[in-house]
């Protein structure tokens, strides 16, 4: 069974920082891109970042650009999210998915920046 | 990056009524063209995939058409569950942006 975990959502405070990560099974990890959504209270989805099967190629929403950086350990079947000088308009959901399958996501991780 | 543009923002119908949202993108994607459907609380759930391809499970009052710039999702006739936000999202090329979205009430 195809499966993605979040984890490491919480509560930081303004300019604080957070790492987000996503633990994949059920399929052959690093031949296929992963990617990070989030969505903020009563906001629409919004694609974040994204990296490459080998992790060569990454791609950075211009809202986190500079702040976050995604990464993966094709080890350990995992993508992680570091995410530093968080905004309170960083509160949302983040969700984890793959280039695996459209109709494949994670059950997501809330993550709360405020003081 | 490409665009994709909705519309509309939001409808309210009633039950049995068919509900049309377009999708609009900024370039040609073909028809790698996906629609979701979000409701709280829950992770995006796949519709419809290369724009008309009905996802497993999915009710068939769901249909997609458009290839190029122009999509279009309709429900047929419209149900109490079909309440949600539906997205469109392109997935020709990184970045796999969405729309901003449209909220469907009753």
């Amino acid at each position: 069974e195809v499966q993605l975990l979040e984890s490491g959502g919480g509560l930081v405070q303004p300019g604080g920082s957070l790492r987000l990560s996503c633990a994949a099974s059920g399929f052959t990890f690093s031949s296929f891109a992963m990617s990070w959504v989030r969505q903020a209270p009563e906001k629409g989805l919004e694609w974040v970042s994204t990296i490459s099967g080998p992790g060569a190629t990454t791609y950075y929403a211009d809202s986190v650009k500079g702040r976050f950086t995604i990464s993966r350990d094709n080890s350990k079947n995992t993508v992680y999210l570091q995410m530093e000088s968080l905004r309170a308009e960083d509160t949302a959901v983040y969700y984890c998915t793959t280039h695996y399958g459209l109709d494949v996501w994670g059950q997501g991780t809330t993550v709360t920046v405020s003081s | 990056d490409i665009q994709m543009t909705q519309s509309p923002s939001s409808l309210s119908a009633s039950v049995g009524d068919r509900v049309t949202i377009t999708c609009r993108a900024s370039q040609g994607i073909s028809n790698y063209l996906a629609w979701f459907q979000k409701k709280p609380g829950k992770a995006p759930k796949l519709l419809l995939y290369v724009a008309s391809t009905l996802q497993s499970g999915v009710p068939s009052r769901f249909s997609g058409s458009g290839s190029g710039t122009d999509f279009t999702l309709t429900i047929s006739s419209l149900q109490p569950e079909d309440v949600a936000t539906y997205y469109c999202q392109n997935y020709h090329s990184d970045p796999r942006t969405f729309g901003q979205g449209t909220k469907v009430e009753i």
